[in-house]
C-alpha cells in the first residue's frame, strides 16, 4: 500500500521555465511533508518542507503548495536551472519521526 | 550545520560474512538515527530507527537480528548486516534529526553505503 504517491516518473523543462512537481498521499493523519532532491548514488539532500497546517512554504525559488482536501502537494521551481536535474522525492510524516517516501521523479532540466 | 556522513561509501563482500557501517552526525547531537535501504529505481524505505542507549525500533518485515543497530553515542549510529545474502545488496543511507534550526521534523541523510554482496 503505497501512501506516498509521485505519478509521474519523469519531467523534462527548458531552463528558466517553472518546475512543477506533483504528491499524491493518502493518509489524512500525516502532519507534516518534505521535498528532498537527490542525485545517483548519494544521499537525499532536504529542500523544503511543510506543515500541515499551512498551504504554502517558499524559500527562494522553491515553493511547496499543500492542498489537504485534495491529499496533493506540489513543488514549484521557478527560474529552473540546468543544476536542478535530479530525482526528486516527496516524504510524509506523522507524529515522531517515521517518514514515507514517495517513489521519485527525474526532473531534468535542458538549456 | 546538520551535516551527516556514513562510512564505508562503497563495500563489497562474500556472502555469509558481516558488514559494518557507521553513521555519524559531525556537528549535532542525534539521539534517532534512522536508517533507510533503497533498491534500484525504487523509493527509500526505512528499516529502523535507532534510538541512543536502548533497543532499535524496526519496520515491519525487517529481521532485527539480521540487522544489528547500536547507537553507541550521540552521534555514532551503526548497522550491522549479518551474514550477508546476495539479495541484501543495496544503498543504505542513514538520516538525523538536528535538534536545532528548521521545523524541527527536518530529517539530513548522510551519502549512503552502496553494500554489494557477492
Amino acid at each position: 500500500d503505497q501512501q506516498v504517491k509521485q505519478n509521474s516518473p519523469s519531467l523534462s523543462v527548458q531552463e528558466g521555465r517553472i518546475s512543477i512537481l506533483n504528491c499524491d498521499y493518502t493518509n489524512s493523519m500525516f502532519d507534516y511533508f518534505l521535498w528532498y532532491k537527490k542525485y545517483p548514488a548519494e544521499g537525499p539532500t532536504f529542500l523544503i518542507s511543510i506543515s500541515s497546517i499551512k498551504d504554502k512554504n517558499e524559500d527562494g525559488r522553491f515553493t511547496v503548495f499543500l492542498n489537504k482536501s485534495a491529499k496533493h502537494l506540489s513543488l514549484h521551481i521557478v527560474p529552473s536551472q540546468p543544476g536542478d536535474s535530479a530525482v526528486y522525492f516527496c516524504a510524509a510524516g506523522e507524529g515522531a519521526d517515521k517518514l514515507i517516501f514517495g517513489t521519485g521523479t527525474r526532473l531534468q532540466v535542458f538549456p | 550545520g546538520a551535516v551527516v556522513s556514513q562510512h564505508p561509501s562503497r563495500v563489497i563482500c562474500k556472502s555469509g560474512t558481516s558488514v559494518k557501517i557507521e553513521c555519524r552526525s559531525l556537528d549535532f547531537q542525534a539521539t534517532t538515527m534512522f536508517w533507510y535501504r533503497q533498491f534500484p529505481k525504487q523509493s527509500l524505505m526505512l528499516m529502523a530507527t535507532s534510538n541512543e542507549g536502548s533497543k532499535a525500533t524496526y519496520e515491519q518485515g525487517v529481521e532485527k537480528d539480521k540487522f544489528l543497530i547500536n547507537h553507541a553515542s550521540l552521534t555514532l549510529s551503526t548497522l550491522t548486516v549479518t551474514s550477508a545474502h546476495p539479495e541484501d545488496s543495496s544503498f543504505y543511507i542513514c538520516s538525523a534529526k538536528s535538534p536545532s534550526g528548521g521545523a524541527g521534523y527536518e530529517q539530513y541523510f548522510g551519502p549512503g553505503t552502496r553494500l554489494t554482496v557477492t
